[in-house]
């Protein structure tokens, strides 16, 4: 159970592009899900948080109108990075929760994100 | 802001050894989870501790949170190659609602 996916692992986009990340709990209803960002060899960054019908919560430093988050069903969240640049690249990951335990997220396996 | 020290930052030893990673806060948490990330994955939980002083044990890996529930540490007995890759401590807050994680300790356990 609490099987998280991300759809797609993999994309590359030129500069200026918009590329859209799907993240959806396949076995359970999500209440919040998370959006984080790691660059290599380091920890992960939380960039924002999503409860499904309600607008996100950006951490401090993240641009809210170039990460834009959308959380329309308890099993699906996605992220849209708009008009995409190079300092963009990264790997995106996305966390699950249903509330029902202590703080445990159940993380999807990621999307290398590489712009030209 | 809670803050979470993780060390160390980097361990490469030899299959058979054994090794310890230390997660420190002068924060108060909640709970406190282990994961394990291997490169291009997402990390995947290995352990959820809440009380303090509580230790749970998961074959090789030993759990330990503090009694303050302000630290917490992972010990690997007998490590093997299988068991490289980046380990991450996340303590959640009292809301329930986030987790802070530490910087991650990257492990590489040579055969």
């Amino acid at each position: 159970g609490a099987v998280v996916s991300q759809h797609p692992s993999w994309v590359i986009c030129k500069s200026g592009t918009s590329v859209k990340i799907e993240c959806r709990s396949l076995d359970f209803q999500a209440t919040t899900m998370f959006w984080y960002r790691q660059f290599p060899k380091k920890s992960l960054m939380l960039m924002a948080t999503s409860n499904e019908g309600s607008k996100a919560t950006y951490e401090q430093g993240v641009e809210k109108d170039k990460f834009l988050i959308n959380h329309a069903s308890l099993t699906l969240s996605t992220l849209t990075v708009t008009s995409a640049h190079p300092e963009d690249s990264s790997f995106y990951i996305c966390s699950a929760t249903d509330g029902s335990s202590y703080n445990e997220q159940f993380f999807g396996p990621g999307t290398r994100l590489t712009v030209l | 802001t809670q803050l979470l020290e993780q060390s160390p930052q980097f361990l490469s030893i030899q299959e058979g050894e054994n090794l310890t990673v230390y997660c420190n806060s002068s924060s108060v948490f909640s709970s406190l989870q282990w994961y394990r990330q291997e490169p291009g994955e997402g990390p995947v939980l290995l352990v959820t501790v809440v009380t303090g002083g509580e230790v749970k044990k998961l074959k090789r890996l030993t759990f330990q949170f503090g009694d303050a529930r302000k630290d917490s540490s992972l010990h690997i007995t007998a490590a093997q190659p299988g068991d490289t890759g980046l380990y991450l401590c996340a303590g959640g807050n009292n809301a329930g609602n986030m987790l802070t994680f530490g910087g991650g300790t990257r492990l590489m356990v040579k055969p």
